[in-house]
């Protein structure tokens, strides 16, 4: 049973635009959501994260918004460039209650294009 | 430099023909797990560690064994490799003895990718 759902899997986007990925989850246990960004040949690096108590979250041109009650949770990239081609995964866990319950839980991941 | 550090970046192998991938982290992390990467099919967990001679099975385990005999090293081995392993393999670790928290989040080496034919 996939934990994160991912929408959509690929997206083109026009330099300077805005890029959207969608994630719901169904664990209401979930209490950490980070956005993970990889490049080609690179492993994924983490990009930004939230907690459940904020409904947002930005960092530069990178925002999260957080929707605790339709248990979703979405990356925004204002004014998109053509380096922010990479592909995104979305990621949930249970935190700081021991056992495997701080695993991470991936989505399937966005290929993101961005056109110069 | 803090990093992940995962040998060899690429291999192409032979069914049946045992292989190993390193993987080794100067962190000092607790944590260190084992994902491959499909198209479409995102990151999937095989094996992870949350200490020194404790591992356990995360979601597609079958066909690899695993290893954690000191902190720093996590090898992912593969007996008898079959063309469904093809793949790209990735290594992480984590400070949080649990996998990953809001300040201790998941690195990951720069992937090894395995093609067994």
């Amino acid at each position: 049973q996939q934990q994160v759902k991912q929408s959509p899997q690929s997206l083109i986007v026009q330099k300077g635009g805005i890029s959207i990925i969608n994630c719901a989850y169904e664990n209401t246990a979930f209490d950490y959501f980070p956005w993970y960004q990889q490049f080609p040949g690179k492993g994924p690096a983490l990009l930004i994260a939230i907690r459940p108590d904020v409904s947002e979250k930005k960092e530069g041109r990178f925002t999260i918004s957080f929707n605790k009650s339709a248990k979703q949770f979405s990356l925004h990239i204002m004014d998109s460039q053509p380096g922010d081609s990479a592909t995104y995964f979305c990621a949930a866990s249970e935190v700081g209650r021991g056992s495997t319950l701080g695993r991470l839980y991936f989505g399937r991941g966005t290929q993101l294009t961005v056109w110069p | 430099e803090a990093q992940v550090t995962q040998n060899p970046r690429y291999l192409i192998t032979v069914t049946g023909k045992k292989l190993t991938v390193t993987c080794s982290q100067n962190m000092n992390h607790e944590y260190m797990s084992w994902y491959r990467q499909d198209p479409g099919l995102g990151l999937r967990q095989i094996y992870y560690s949350m200490n020194v001679e404790v591992t356990d099975k995360g979601d597609v385990p079958e066909g690899y064994k695993v290893s954690r005999k000191e902190k720093r090293n996590f090898p992912l081995i593969l007996e008898s490799p079959s063309p469904n392993q093809t793949s790209l393999y990735f290594c992480a670790s984590s400070q949080s003895r649990t996998g990953s928290s809001y300040n201790s989040p998941l690195h990951f080496g720069n992937g090894t990718r395995l093609t067994v034919t």
